[in-house]
C-alpha cells in the first residue's frame, strides 16, 4: 500500500536497552522527519533527512541516532533508552506541496 | 527564534456554529501555511494548506492568511461533533521546514 508506515505501533523496553523504530515511505519523497510528541511540548523535531545519506539534527537529537541508506527508509535508534524518552514518536515525509504526511506513530514506554 | 503561537484552548463551540482557530507566526519570510487535525491517540492529518494572502475554501473549512499581520486562521462552518480534535498550525520557513504551534483543542458540544 502507498503511504508511510511505522513499526512497531507499541513498544515497551527497559532502561539502557537499544531500540530501533522503523519508518518506510512509498512515495520516494526526499525529505523525511522524526518527531516526538509529549503532553505540554507539542511536536519536537529529533532528526530530519534531505535525501539518502544526508541527515541533520533537529531540536532534540541527544540520545538518538538515525541513518538513511535508502530513500524509502528512515530508522530511528535510541542507543541506550532512558525513561525521559518515553513518548509518542512520529515519522513524516514531505510532499511536493511542502506539507508533511505522518505515519501512525510508535508509542514507546521505557521502564 | 522562529515561533508559531496558538491558544491552547479548549475552545468550546456549539454544534452547527462556526469554529474559529487562530495562529500567529514570527518569521516574515514564511511562504507556506498548514492546518493539521489530530484526534486523540492518532497522528496529525493535513486538512488545509494556503500560500497566498486571502481566503481558501474547501468544503466546510476556510483558511485565511494575512502575511502583513502574520496570522493565519481556520474557520470550520456547521461544526460537527466529529470536528472535536486538536488543530495544529504549521508554518514553513524559507527552507520549507515546518515550525509547529502547540495546538488548539476544539470541543464541539451537541
Amino acid at each position: 500500500d502507498a503511504g508511510i508506515t511505522q513499526s512497531p505501533r507499541y513498544k515497551i523496553t527497559e532502561t539502557g536497552r537499544q531500540v530501533t523504530l522503523m519508518c518506510h515511505q512509498t512515495w520516494s519523497h526526499s525529505y523525511m522527519f522524526w518527531y516526538r510528541q509529549d503532553l505540554g511540548h507539542g511536536l519536537r523535531l529529533i532528526y530530519y533527512s534531505a535525501a539518502a545519506d544526508i541527515t541533520d539534527k533537529g531540536e532534540v537529537p541527544d540520545g538518538y541516532v538515525v541513518s538513511r541508506s535508502k530513500t524509502e527508509n528512515f530508522p530511528l535508534t535510541l542507543e541506550s533508552a532512558t525513561r525521559s524518552q518515553t513518548s509518542v514518536y512520529f515519522c513524516a515525509s514531505r510532499g511536493q506541496n511542502y506539507g508533511y504526511t505522518f505515519g501512525s506513530g510508535t508509542r514507546l514506554t521505557v521502564v | 527564534q522562529k515561533e508559531v503561537e496558538q491558544n491552547s484552548g479548549p475552545l468550546s463551540v456549539p454544534e452547527g456554529a462556526i469554529a474559529s482557530l487562530n495562529c500567529t507566526y514570527s518569521d516574515r519570510g514564511s511562504q507556506s501555511f498548514f492546518w493539521y487535525r489530530q484526534y486523540s491517540g492518532k497522528s496529525p492529518e493535513l486538512i488545509m494548506s494556503i500560500y497566498s494572502n486571502g481566503d481558501k475554501e474547501d468544503g466546510r473549512f476556510t483558511a485565511q492568511l494575512n502575511k502583513a499581520s502574520q496570522y493565519v486562521s481556520l474557520l470550520i462552518r456547521d461544526s460537527q461533533p466529529s470536528d472535536s480534535a486538536t488543530y495544529l498550525c504549521a508554518v514553513g520557513d524559507s527552507n520549507y521546514q515546518l515550525i509547529w504551534g502547540a495546538g488548539t483543542k476544539l470541543i464541539i458540544k451537541p
